[in-house]
């Protein structure tokens, strides 16, 4: 089946830095990516869609400025968590449509954030 | 607005005995819904959606528009089944997915 791969899976960054996050769709191509953040033993929380080519789509409460989407190409979507703060530290999760097969959705393996 | 619940957190059941995770969703247009399952230390993977109408792993869900619900079932539990369940909605026309809040399911021998 079609594979999403995040990197890093881990990472450990100092407060008011910045740390980019990368989330690959391997075999396929795709148009929409979707950014989740997980807090412990809770469900996942849509923060944005990435769109190819376009400005992301955030979720009411997601500051845009903080949380920078991009997504240059068909196969590539970056989350970059600018002035990074403890508060920030979770899981990330990435996810892509593939159109080719039914508008299934693969996740990534997730990136852990953890700001010091 | 697209939202989704599992009422319960955790769900515990012995082998072999059914199981029933319940969904419900709220949700104005025609939705398409989708069980997810994380095993642990695992990706989420997509374990079926109610448009394929099949059976994977033995796990059946049926959507019902009059109780918006999507439970998901399976008549013989088995160790292996031991993971955390996500039910989740995709709106008409829309791209994203909105996830409820998880299932916790442990199978016990």
């Amino acid at each position: 089946g079609a594979v999403v791969s995040q990197h890093p899976s881990r990472v450990i960054c100092k407060s008011g830095t910045s740390v980019k996050i990368e989330c690959r769709s391997l075999d396929f191509q795709a148009t929409t990516m979707f950014w989740y953040r997980q807090f412990p033993k809770q469900s996942l929380m849509l923060m944005a869609t990435s769109n190819e080519g376009s400005k992301a789509t955030y979720e009411q409460g997601v500051e845009k400025d903080k949380f920078l989407i991009n997504h240059a190409s068909l196969t590539l979507s970056t989350l970059t968590v600018t002035s990074a703060h403890p508060e920030d530290s979770s899981f990330y999760i990435c996810s892509a449509r593939e159109t080719a097969s039914g508008n299934t959705i693969y996740f990534g393996e997730g990136s852990w954030l953890t700001v010091v | 607005a697209q939202r989704v619940t599992q009422p319960e957190k955790l769900l515990s059941v012995f082998k072999g005995a059914p199981v029933e995770l319940k969904c419900n969703y709220s949700y104005s247009g025609s939705p398409e819904l989708f069980w997810y399952v994380q095993y642990s230390r695992q990706r989420l993977q997509l374990l079926l959606r109610h448009i394929s109408r099949e059976s994977i792993k033995g796990f059946t869900a049926d959507l019902n528009k009059g109780e918006t619900s999507f439970h998901l079932k399976k008549p013989f539990a088995q160790e292996e089944d031991s993971a955390m369940y996500y039910c989740a909605l995709s709106g008409q026309g829309a791209q994203k997915l909105v996830f409820g809040q998880g299932t916790r399911l442990t199978i016990n021998p």
